[in-house]
């Protein structure tokens, strides 16, 4: 099985940051990673797919990228709807398996 | 729009059986697979399966296996998942996603908007 390793856990950021959160997988997994994002209560969104590109409607302040075991989401100037957490998504997998990260909460510093 | 509407809340006892349902809309049913995600309170996500809606085939995830039965009714444009046996942990809200396949990826897109499973005595 492919796991899916997130870091920070958590982070403290202002609004206009610049938010890094990365996503390691235990094993190659191409450009099959995926990041959404939650707020408390809801379901989550996709902000990208295949590593790095941006899903219709969401915010260009939001990217990806990083290929084989290694990934970045990175968040150039955070915003107050911004405060939620966010999770990696591997299909690589797939169909036998799909995995998520553990997640990455951002709070208000 | 596309939108998935998941069924209401349950309360179960634990060895009880629950299932729920997931009714889709906006597109081709059979043209998109349906996968089903928990996520117990105050943890990550975890992946339970999915169903092929037009062919039926299905694949779950190896730590459910055997107790986790994911159906689709095509006239109803729905799908439905069935967790027996429930424990305390199995405590989650469930969720079912649309699944996108593009360039020889998956990913989900969209989401239903969840529902809560109790399992108490």
């Amino acid at each position: 099985d492919i796991q899916m390793t997130q870091s920070p856990t958590s982070l403290s950021a202002s609004v206009g940051d610049r938010v890094t959160i990365t996503c390691r997988a235990s094993r190659f997994i191409g450009s099959n990673l995926h990041w959404y994002q939650q707020k408390p209560g809801k379901a989550p969104n996709l902000l990208i797919y295949d590593a790095s590109s941006l899903q219709s409607g969401v915010p260009s302040r939001f990217s990806g990228s990083g290929s084989g075991t290694d990934f970045t989401l990175t968040i150039t100037s955070l915003q107050p709807e911004d405060f939620a957490t966010y999770y990696c998504l591997q299909s690589y997998s797939a169909p036998r398996e799909h995995t998520f990260g553990g997640g990455t909460n951002i709070e208000v510093k | 729009q596309v939108q998935l509407v998941q069924s209401g809340a349950e309360v179960r006892k634990p060895g009880a059986s629950v299932k729920l349902s997931c009714k889709t809309s906006g597109y081709t049913f059979t043209s998109h697979a349906i996968h089903w995600v928990r996520q117990a309170p105050g943890e990550s996500l975890e992946w339970l399966g999915w169903v092929n809606t037009g062919s039926g085939n299905t694949r779950y995830s190896q730590r459910l296996e055997g107790r986790v039965t994911i159906t689709r009714d095509i006239s109803a444009t729905t799908a439905y998942m069935e967790l027996s046996s429930l424990r305390s942990e199995d405590t989650s809200v469930y969720f079912c996603a649309r699944e996108i396949y593009s360039r020889g990826t998956t990913h989900f897109d969209p989401w239903g908007q969840g529902t809560l499973v109790t399992v108490s005595s």
